[in-house]
């Protein structure tokens, strides 16, 4: 039974499109990431949510926007794709979450590629 | 520049031999943790350490943590072509938060 699960796995896409990437946790925690990992493999923090509730968003342009129905659930839809969105797309959980936050549990990731 | 960072970039090593791999970083943290990546895959956290403790161990790893050089190793003993993957240190920095921030990552190599 997968911990954390995002889907799809693979976005194959133009520039100029709009995509989404959904993501579900079934540990119970409260807080939930988005990470973007570039070729290099650099890991970047873009958004977290606790409880539902907006808590980091790093400078991301305005085109990502995380939405939290519940705080199982943490969907990312990207705007107007362009050719330097291609990454991998790593969405996570935690508890607790504050200065003693622990283990992130990772999803597989979603490989945006943008044509 | 980022908050971790970390050395060897790369490592090659034998079956059987020990890895060690260094983090610094330049803020004060609250704890440290070691994540490893399989090409392809998410990131498994391997071990946390807090800013109180010195050195931890899990199985064939051990972690030490010297806050005065904010600087952090993991040493995989015995190492298997099993533990051939990518490992990140990520910080949780003081103050900011509860935020996690990864360092560039050592990319090990364990041949057979």
């Amino acid at each position: 039974d997968t911990a954390v699960s995002q889907t799809p796995k693979y976005l194959v896409t133009q520039m100029g499109n709009d995509k989404s990437i959904k993501c579900e946790q079934n540990l119970g925690h409260d807080t939930m990431y988005w990470y973007k990992q570039d070729s290099k493999k650099f890991l970047k923090i873009m958004f977290s949510y606790n409880n539902k509730e907006l808590i980091i968003n790093e400078t991301v342009p305005n085109r990502f926007s995380p939405k939290s129905p519940d705080k199982a659930h943490l969907n990312l839809h990207i705007n107007s794709l362009e050719l330097g969105d291609s990454a991998v797309y790593f969405c996570a959980s935690s508890q607790p979450y504050g200065h003693n936050t622990g283990e992130l549990f990772f999803g597989e990731g979603s490989r945006l590629t943008v044509l | 520049s980022q908050q971790g960072e970390e050395d060897p970039q790369a490592l090659s090593i034998q079956e059987g031999e020990n890895a060690t791999m260094n983090c610094s970083y330049k803020t004060s943290i609250n704890n440290l943790q070691w994540y490893r990546q399989n090409s392809g895959r998410g990131l498994v956290h391997l071990i946390l350490i807090r800013s109180n403790e010195r050195e931890k161990h899990s199985g064939r790893l051990r972690v030490t943590l010297d806050t005065s050089k904010k600087s952090s190793s993991l040493l995989i003993t015995a190492s298997r072509a099993a533990d051939t993957a990518s490992y990140f240190c990520a910080t949780v920095i003081y103050n900011q938060g509860g935020k996690l921030i990864f360092g560039q990552g050592t990319e090990l190599s364990v041949k057979p």
